[in-house]
């Protein structure tokens, strides 16, 4: 079982729909949740962090966190061509907090 | 403006060649890692460091060497006993090292071809 487990999409939204991208891992220890987003041949860039049950709101994006199912989700309200791109979820390890354990990301495209 | 700066942003190596690629910032970060993504992939760690003259391996440290003789320097080598390579390498660094905030800080990557 990977630590941190995505699909791999593509997922295909409709501009100005909700995205909804998911994500489980495997450590119940991790404390600390984080999305990123990577647009090709970039290097990813931190946009949500999320550290307790429950939402997390940012603009358009919402973070959700249920550490019982081991699940962390990631909402994109009224989608735009620019959020079409790679999207990473990373989790802490619990055996070292130095350490940020990345799952292979979801394909994102935006349609008009 | 401070940041992260990888060099060089491409690189071509011929089998059995070790080669450097440097990852230096100036952000006055403690901690600094070394990633590898292959297309389609998600980032695995090579190696990382939370300070100075010190280092741990992360999940895919074979055939890589690192070194921390400076706070703002954090060079990677991919020595000839690696046996694929081929791959897009970021360096990043956060503020201490246990990243509870979570933000790690991404060069804009190195991409190595061996030919």
């Amino acid at each position: 079982q990977k630590e941190v487990e995505q699909n791999s999409g593509p997922l295909s939204v409709p501009e100005g729909a909700i995205a909804s991208l998911n994500c489980t891992y495997s450590d119940r220890g991790s404390q600390s949740f984080f999305w990123y987003r990577q647009y090709s041949g970039k290097s990813p860039e931190l946009i949500m962090s999320i550290y307790s049950n429950g939402d997390k709101e940012d603009g358009r994006f919402t973070a959700q966190l249920n550490k019982a199912s081991q699940y962390v989700s990631l909402l994109i309200r009224d989608s735009q061509p620019s959020d079409s791109a790679t999207y990473l979820c990373a989790v802490t390890a619990y055996s070292s907090a130095s350490k940020i354990i990345f799952g292979s990301g979801t394909r994102l495209s935006i349609r008009p | 403006d401070g940041g992260i700066t990888q060099s060089p942003k491409y690189l071509f190596r011929k089998e059995g060649q070790n080669v450097t690629l440097s990852c230096e910032q100036n952000l006055n970060h403690d901690a600094m890692y070394w990633y590898r993504q292959d297309p389609g992939q998600g980032l695995r760690l090579i190696y990382y460091s939370q300070i100075v003259n010190d280092f741990q391996k992360g999940d895919i440290a074979e055939g890589y060497s690192v070194s921390r003789e400076k706070k703002e320097s954090f060079p990677l080598t991919v020595t000839s006993a690696q046996k694929n390579p081929t791959a897009f390498y970021l360096c990043a660094s956060s503020l201490d090292g246990i990243p509870v905030t979570g933000e790690l800080f991404f060069g804009e990557g190195s991409r190595l071809t061996v030919l």
